[in-house]
């Protein structure tokens, strides 16, 4: 079984609408993130969680939230999707110990129409 | 601020021909600095790190990395490139000022021949 799963793995949605991304690990880290990727630009950080209290915006927070409902579960959320919002989205989880060995889940393709 | 170039958007080698990525970084610390591989449509899976230990770093797969400080250089190396080895290669460096975070390259997309 996955250590890190994403649901859904890819939906195509119309501008205006509410998207929620989910993410659940196995792996008992406190650490939890979200990361967008684009053609050429590598990953970007969105947001990020190092426990159920403490939630912080990334370098590309602006039209995301969040919500983290347990240790294992972190959500993305797109209030109202526009379609540069069209990207691979990836959650990651890392140790405390261990901050910078990140595992990722499989990512979630979106398109924003 | 810490940052990663990757020199090269694509690389592309004959299979059982030698593979080399170039990362240069940029930081005012010693730095972490991982190597993660993205397959199509995968997650990312990390390949080698360096973590101030010795220089040359050995990962999966018959890959390995040499950390070199005086051309803040970390180039990513396999002898002999397989079909399997075709995906996207990410050069990262570990941020230690403020929360700790990865900060990514911008991509190599190796692509192997037959």
């Amino acid at each position: 079984d996955a250590d890190v799963t994403q649901t859904p793995r890819n939906r195509i949605t119309k501008t205006g609408k509410r998207i929620m991304l989910e993410c659940s690990q196995t792996k008992g880290h406190d650490r939890m993130y979200w990361y967008r990727q684009d053609p050429g630009l590598g990953l970007r950080l969105i947001y990020y969680s190092f426990d159920v209290k403490d939630i912080n915006k990334g370098e590309i927070s602006d039209g995301y939230s969040v919500s983290r409902q347990a240790q294992a579960k972190f959500s993305l959320s797109l209030e109202s999707a526009i379609p540069n919002q069209t990207a691979l989205y990836f959650c990651a989880t890392s140790d405390l110990a261990k901050y910078n060995e990140q595992f990722f889940g499989p990512g979630t393709r979106l398109t924003v129409l | 601020a810490q940052s990663v170039t990757q020199l090269d958007s694509h690389v592309s080698v004959s299979e059982g021909t030698p593979v080399l990525l170039r990362c240069n970084y940029s930081s005012s610390y010693s730095p972490s600095l991982f190597w993660y591989v993205q397959h199509p449509n995968k997650g990312l899976q990390l390949l080698l790190k360096y973590t101030s230990a010795a220089t040359l770093v050995k990962g999966i797969n018959g890959f390995e990395a040499e950390f070199k400080k005086s051309e803040t250089s970390f180039h990513l190396t396999k002898p002999s490139a397989h079909m399997s080895d075709a995906a996207e290669y990410f050069c990262v460096v570990g941020d230690i000022t403020g929360f700790q975070k990865l900060v990514f390259g911008t991509g190599t997309r190796l692509l192997v021949s037959p």
